[in-house]
């Protein structure tokens, strides 16, 4: 069975820390890794999605992704107050019929 | 762009009623997702639509729950008889990716409470 594993939390991070969000997955077949971001009774909200092993960077989001060790990683640069909220791991296979496989979340607060 | 949409925000229903949600993709997004969570549980995967047609349901719990998506672009989700275990948060997401990444955009969900 597909596993996603995140530790719930709370993370408490001091403003303009780097905030790290860590994410095991089970499924060697996982294709692509998203990271999510959610508030409370919102709509989970896109981030980021990696695909390749390294580091992808967009603005002061970073995502890793390590295949051999199945893990993901979402580093957060310059925490602000906003960035507060629960971040969702999730894999998806590749295949064409496969929905998301997904976390229960890491609750992330910044501490102004 | 509107973004995906979902309709009712909250429902709450007895049990052995039935309840209908709908879900309206982003426009031009092709596949649509339905996904369930239940309290203190992960989102979960129910199915899958290319257009009108059904790819894989492998998440759906068990034939009380219906989805259809005629004309391939609304689509609704049928819980009859709803029980209390199908109390939860149902999100719709959509896609327009055929290939490659398939990034899921989601809606703001339904929250169904079942007495």
């Amino acid at each position: 069975q597909k596993e996603v594993e995140q530790n719930s939390g709370p993370l408490s991070v001091p403003e303009g820390a780097i905030a790290s969000l860590n994410c095991t997955y089970s499924d060697r077949g996982s294709q692509s890794f998203f990271w999510y971001r959610q508030y409370s009774g919102k709509s989970p909200e896109l981030i980021m999605f990696i695909y390749s092993n390294g580091d992808k960077e967009d603005g002061r989001f970073t995502a890793q992704l390590n295949k051999a060790s199945q893990y993901v990683s979402l580093l957060i640069r310059d925490s602000q107050p906003s960035d507060s909220a629960t971040y969702l791991c999730a894999s998806h296979s590749g295949g064409g019929a496969d929905g998301l496989t997904f976390g229960k979340g890491t609750h992330l607060i910044i501490q102004p | 762009e509107a973004g995906v949409t979902q309709f009712p925000s909250h429902s709450v229903i007895e049990k052995g009623q039935t309840v209908t949600l709908r879900c309206d993709p982003i426009s031009g997004h092709d596949n649509l997702y339905w996904y369930r969570r239940v309290m203190g549980k992960e989102i979960k995967f129910l199915l899958h639509f290319v257009k009108e047609s059904k790819q894989d349901e492998s998440g759906m719990p068990n034939n009380r729950f219906l989805a259809e998506r005629t004309g391939g672009t609304y689509s609704t989700l049928k819980v009859q008889p709803a029980e209390l275990e199908d109390s939860g948060v149902y999100f719709c997401a959509s896609s327009q990716a055929w290939t490659g990444v398939k990034e899921q955009f989601f809606g703001p969900g339904t929250r169904l409470t079942v007495l």
